[in-house]
């Protein structure tokens, strides 16, 4: 799986849209974004996922470069709740099914 | 409520002792997954398992052993002979083989300290 680069840690203001930036230079084709959020001592939370379309649910939105090279993710109205380690993962869909995880960004809500 | 748990949440243990840490899923997933967490790191994999009565080493198996008898359950043994033991664990599940979708679920974690 290719790696992935994100900024140690952010701070975003409570109601402001939060964007946090993801490299991963080395994606291949057949390789989606996945981003996960972990809140602290609880398990890691799913947010979204995409392959080169931006996509949108009720969490967040992503934005994927046309190159693929990076990503960002969108939380459109971030709330004191949205503090939290937020990991970027590229993955293959089929063969490997694990996870790898790097150090993420911790995002830090400002009241 | 359909989800994983994982028990107990805090666990001690003396050192040189052998410790084995509950997940149970009620999701239906046929994957389940073992990840071991340390201070300010990311998750590792230690152990998965695609299928009842088959798993496969992750990452870090050194000192670790599983079992996948039942669909529901993929207990793990944490041995002696893991140098480090202390960390926090987590499970998770989710339905290989569905494309793109298929997020994996995880558990509360289970924080062990060995003394």
């Amino acid at each position: 799986d290719a790696k992935t680069t994100q900024p140690p840690s952010m701070d975003c203001a409570e109601g402001r849209a939060a964007n946090l930036p993801c490299n991963h230079s080395t994606i291949s084709g057949n390789e989606y974004v996945y981003w996960y959020r972990q809140i602290h001592s609880q398990g890691p939370q799913y947010i979204i996922h995409g392959l080169k379309n931006n996509e949108t649910n009720e969490m967040a939105s992503l934005i994927i470069t046309e190159d693929r090279k990076s990503s960002t993710l969108i939380l459109p109205h971030a709330t004191l709740r949205d503090t939290a380690v937020y990991y970027c993962i590229v993955r293959a869909v089929f063969g490997n099914e694990k996870l790898t995880f790097g150090t993420g960004t911790r995002l830090t809500i400002i009241p | 409520d359909g989800g994983i748990t994982q028990s107990p949440k805090y666990l001690f243990r003396k050192e040189g002792q052998n410790v084995t840490l509950s997940c149970e899923q009620n999701l239906n997933h046929d994957a389940m997954y073992w990840y071991r967490q340390d201070p300010g790191q990311g998750l590792r994999l230690i152990y998965y398992s695609q299928i009842v009565n088959d798993f496969q080493k992750g990452d870090i198996a050194e000192g670790y052993s599983v079992s996948r008898e039942k669909k529901e359950s993929f207990p793990l043994t944490v041995t002696s002979a893991q140098k480090n033991p202390t960390a926090f664990y987590l499970c998770a599940s989710s339905t290989p083989f569905a494309g793109a979708y298929n997020e994996q679920f995880f558990g509360p974690g289970t924080r062990l300290t060995v003394l």
